[in-house]
């Protein structure tokens, strides 16, 4: 079964300083990983996507995430917060399990969410 | 620039009333998804479609009913409101199952009272 863990369901960081905000996972086959922000009263927006090759990808708004393996993680990183940056994070694994073809195929499940708080 | 579209936004129902959450995209998707959301639960899928015509379950199927006509729409039946249906519904589409992002509306808060 495919599942996602944010162990976190809040950050706090000061403005300025490196966040983290962590996700690991559990598929069958190869993950294809995903990020969405959700800021209050919004939907969720697209961060950025693993699919394949460089363990490090690159996202909107500076951040960025780090796809290890071994460790199965994928954690959300950003150099330099921002209060504007506070919101609900959701960490997300496609099921793309040939051997679950059929009705699961294509699904995201979502981890439960991490609530990045940023003060000045 | 539409995306995915919503309505209503809000809404507030009685026990046992039903309503149509409407979901329409522009983006000539053929993958389409109802999320409902819940305080610290994630995201939920209640159903889905992999395109006109075809529907499936999710997670969460009770208590809803989806149809897909077209392409664009995919809307979201609540028959005999419950309280347990308070909660913030998306829905969702994406061009593929592989790589594609799956873009999300709005929203619409729905309470049951």
């Amino acid at each position: 079964a495919q599942s996602v863990a944010q162990p976190e369901d809040q950050v706090n960081v000061a403005e300025g300083n490196p966040l983290t905000v962590k996700c690991t996972y559990s598929v069958s086959g190869n993950p294809y990983l995903f990020w969405y922000v959700q800021y209050p009263n919004r939907g969720l927006q697209f961060l950025l996507k693993y699919i394949t090759g460089d363990n490090l990808v690159k996202g909107s708004y500076g951040f960025e995430a780090e796809f290890n393996k071994s460790q199965t993680s994928f954690h959300l990183k950003k150099p330099s917060a921002l209060v504007s940056d506070s919101a609900l994070y959701f960490c997300a694994v496609r099921d793309m399990d040939s051997s679950d073809r059929g009705s699961t195929l294509g699904r995201l499940y979502f981890g439960r969410g991490t609530q990045l708080t940023v003060w000045p | 620039n539409a995306g995915v579209t919503q309505t209503p936004k809000f809404r507030i129902l009685k026990i046992g009333q039903s309503m149509t959450l409407q979901c329409t995209q522009d983006m000539n998707h053929n993958y389409m998804y109802w999320y409902r959301q819940d305080p610290g639960m994630g995201l939920k899928l209640i159903y889905y479609s992999v395109g006109a015509g075809i529907t499936d379950k999710g997670e969460v199927p009770n208590g809803y009913n989806v149809s897909r006509s077209t392409t664009e729409d995919f809307p979201l039946r609540l028959e005999l409101a419950a309280p347990s249906q308070t909660s913030v519904y998306f829905c969702a589409s994406s061009y593929s199952t592989g790589e594609g992002t799956i873009y999300f509306g709005e929203g619409s808060w729905l309470t049951v009272v």
